[in-house]
């Protein structure tokens, strides 16, 4: 049990393009669902957390215009990146907790190029 | 401030045991958590913690001291598959996990 299916795994962008992410919970209902960064060798970099059916929190430092999120129903959230420039670059993934004890279960990831 | 330490890096030998530490400062608290994360792979979920006490799972032990705001993962009988970034992450009292920058452990053979 708890699945958490991350899509794209990979994707190659041009500069300028927008790239949606899909995040759903597949044998749960989240709560809520998180998105993070992580920049080779370094730690997870939380961006924002998502309450299904409410607008996301962002961390500081966080561009909501940059990256929307949309957490439309309790087992599907979205990350787009809009206008992606080079500098976006990064292994962006989710999570998603049914409640209990806040305990995170990770999507698989998506490795996000930008040219 | 919300802080979380575990050393960056440690090796061990195939068949040995292994003691990763991880303090933490919260405000608040609500368990300690342990995932375990492969090189270019997310996290997995390996252990939780919020008695004070240790919890076995198979290899796989966790140990929680709430009063020293202190926790280890301990892996035993290693094997090469074991070598990972080991993430040690506190809850806080907004139920949000504050995360250490992983511990690297390399095993040898």
């Amino acid at each position: 049990g708890a699945v958490v299916s991350q899509h794209p795994s990979w994707v190659i962008c041009k500069s300028g393009t927008s790239v949606k992410i899909e995040c759903r919970s597949l044998d749960f209902q989240a709560t809520t669902m998180f998105w993070y960064r992580q920049f080779p060798k370094q730690s997870l970099m939380l961006m924002a957390t998502s309450n299904e059916g409410s607008k996301a929190t962002y961390e500081q430092g966080v561009e909501k215009d940059k990256f929307l999120i949309n957490h439309a129903s309790l087992t599907l959230s979205t990350l787009t990146v809009t206008s992606a420039h080079p500098e976006d670059s990064s292994f962006y993934i989710c999570s998603a907790s049914p409640g209990e004890a806040g305990i995170q279960y990770f999507g698989a990831g998506t490795r996000l190029s930008v040219l | 401030g919300q802080n979380i330490d575990q050393p960056t890096e440690m090796t061990a030998t195939e068949g040995a045991i292994v003691q990763i530490n991880c303090t933490y400062q919260t405000s608040g608290f609500n368990g300690l958590f342990w995932y375990q994360q492969h090189a270019g792979e997310a996290p997995t979920f390996l252990s939780y913690n919020v008695l004070d006490g240790l919890e076995e799972k198979g290899r796989f032990s966790s140990f929680l001291s709430r009063s020293k705001g202190y926790s280890y993962l301990l892996l035993k009988e290693l094997q090469m598959k074991d070598s990972a970034s080991y993430l040690c992450a506190a809850s806080d009292s907004n139920y949000q996990l504050i995360w250490g920058a992983g511990t690297k452990l390399i095993i040898k053979p």
